[in-house]
């Protein structure tokens, strides 16, 4: 199976800063990554595919790149609805999916 | 809006059986491959088991694998999970979700997800 390693684990930031979180893929996962939020007893909350397509009716401060192994999601202007623990997952081999092991982003 | 709604998580013995159930509603349920995934408690996100829209291709995670059969009734926009030999490693919330694509295979990726229901594996 696909290993995903998720950095940092977790991170401080205040409202306002630049927030960039990383997924490292164990093998070449072209581009078939997506990224999750979720917040504290809510469901996950899709925000990109395909490595940087935005899904609908989320902002645009939000953005991913990456292609291969590497990848990154971006929050350009942390806003306070933003505080929350984000996931990426591959899709490239299905099954199994596989997700990254988070990354919870808290108020500085 | 779509909606999903999961029922039939409880407290259940190790070796014990459940089965879990998400109601479907405002989308063409047959036509979306569905998904379970789970969360342990204070941990991150696990894929369990998959489904094609028809139900003819089913994808288990080999920690379930066996074990756990997944299965849906189209006419009842129902998708289930039946676990049996539970063990107390299997305890988490419990989540269904959609595939984003339209394809009856899916892509693996989820655009909407139920609220979850807890399953607790314990004497």
């Amino acid at each position: 199976a696909i290993r995903i390693t998720q950095s940092p684990s977790s991170l401080s930031a205040s409202t306002g800063d630049r927030v960039t979180i990383t997924c490292r893929a164990s093998q070449s996962i072209s581009s078939y990554l997506a990224w999750y939020q979720q917040k504290p007893g809510k469901a996950p909350k899709l925000l990109i595919y395909a490595a940087s397509t935005l899904q609908g009716g989320v902002p645009s401060r939000f953005s991913g790149s990456g292609s291969g192994t590497d990848f990154t999601l971006t929050i350009s202007w942390l806003q306070s609805e933003d505080f929350a623990t984000y996931y990426c997952q591959q899709y490239y081999t299905y099954p199994p999916l596989t997700f990254g092991g988070g990354t919870k982003v808290e108020i500085k | 809006e779509v909606h999903l709604l999961e029922s039939g998580g409880v407290l259940v013995q190790p070796g014990g059986s459940l089965r879990l159930s998400c109601a479907a509603s405002a989308f063409t349920f047959n036509s979306a491959a569905m998904s379970w995934v789970r969360q342990a408690p204070g941990k991150g996100l696990e894929w369990v088991s998959s489904i094609s829209g028809s139900g003819g291709t089913k994808y288990y995670a080999d920690s379930v694998k066996g074990r756990f059969t997944i299965s849906r009734d189209n006419s009842k926009n129902t998708l289930y999970l039946q676990m049996n030999n539970l063990r107390g490693g299997d305890t988490a919330i419990y989540y269904c979700a959609k595939d984003r694509s339209p394809s009856v295979a899916g892509t693996g990726t989820f655009d909407y997800w139920g609220q979850g229901t807890l399953v607790t594996v314990s004497s």
